[in-house]
């Protein structure tokens, strides 16, 4: 079992442009979030993945969009890329469960995202 | 949002030292902690997951306890190694509405342990 991959792992952008990152959640999981780490912060919640729908969003603006597979993985997208868009990007799968499982989060690497 | 914050924000300890620190979270409408330990350029690697107050658990050297009814939880590393050097994560569950799914970290601790 791979666990949650995600490519690339390194990405260089300039202002303005657009970046698409890649996420393959782990075997057996339906469920993606995306989650975004600045520096010195804690991990924020961007969206989350869910039977090829968006089911949850954070407090990140309409530049920020996504999209799931009918084979589970994600891509996330950036759009008119700003310097503060810079960080790491986390991916984490998990197995949605209708009765209240305590959604246990797998996460992958991330993808370094430097926007200059 | 549920706000959660973790002290100290940095710890360097010597090998065989014993060390703690702290995660503190919203009481009201608490469903889950989770805890995850990032060594650089690897992936958060899930510890625990913690749901019941009183809850206390333990992996190898590292336990966790669990208050919520005050909104805290410990993480407690017996005889520390250098291999223990990581940021260790703690994130709030939202279990409702808009939080469903969706885990609310605090800022990490950053352990470096020295030989």
């Amino acid at each position: 079992d791979a666990g949650v991959t995600q490519s690339p792992t390194h990405l260089i952008k300039t202002r303005g442009q657009q970046v698409t990152l890649r996420c393959s959640p782990k075997s057996g999981h339906d469920t993606v979030s995306w989650y975004q780490q600045a520096l010195g912060q804690g991990p924020q919640f961007i969206f989350q993945y869910y039977e090829e729908e968006e089911r949850q969003r954070g407090n990140f603006p309409d530049r920020f969009s996504g999209h799931q597979f009918p084979n589970y993985s994600s891509e996330l997208n950036v759009n008119a890329l700003l310097l503060g868009d810079s960080a790491l990007y986390l991916c984490a799968s998990s197995l949605k469960s209708r009765r209240g499982v305590y959604y246990e989060q797998y996460f992958g690497p991330g993808t370094r995202l430097t926007v200059t | 949002i549920l706000n959660v914050e973790q002290s100290p924000q940095s710890l360097h300890v010597q090998e065989g030292d014993s060390t703690n620190f702290t995660c503190s979270f919203p009481s009201s409408n608490f469903y889950a902690l989770h805890w995850y330990r990032w060594e650089t350029a690897k992936s958060p690697e899930a510890l625990f997951v913690m749901t019941l107050n009183g809850d206390e658990k333990k992996k190898g050297r590292i336990s966790a306890t669990l208050n919520t009814k005050e909104g805290y939880s410990y993480l407690y590393i017996k005889g520390s190694q250098p291999e223990d050097s990581a940021t260790y994560l703690c994130a709030s569950l939202g279990h409702r509405g808009s939080t469903l799914g969706r885990l609310y970290f605090g800022r990490g601790t950053q352990l470096t342990v020295w030989p």
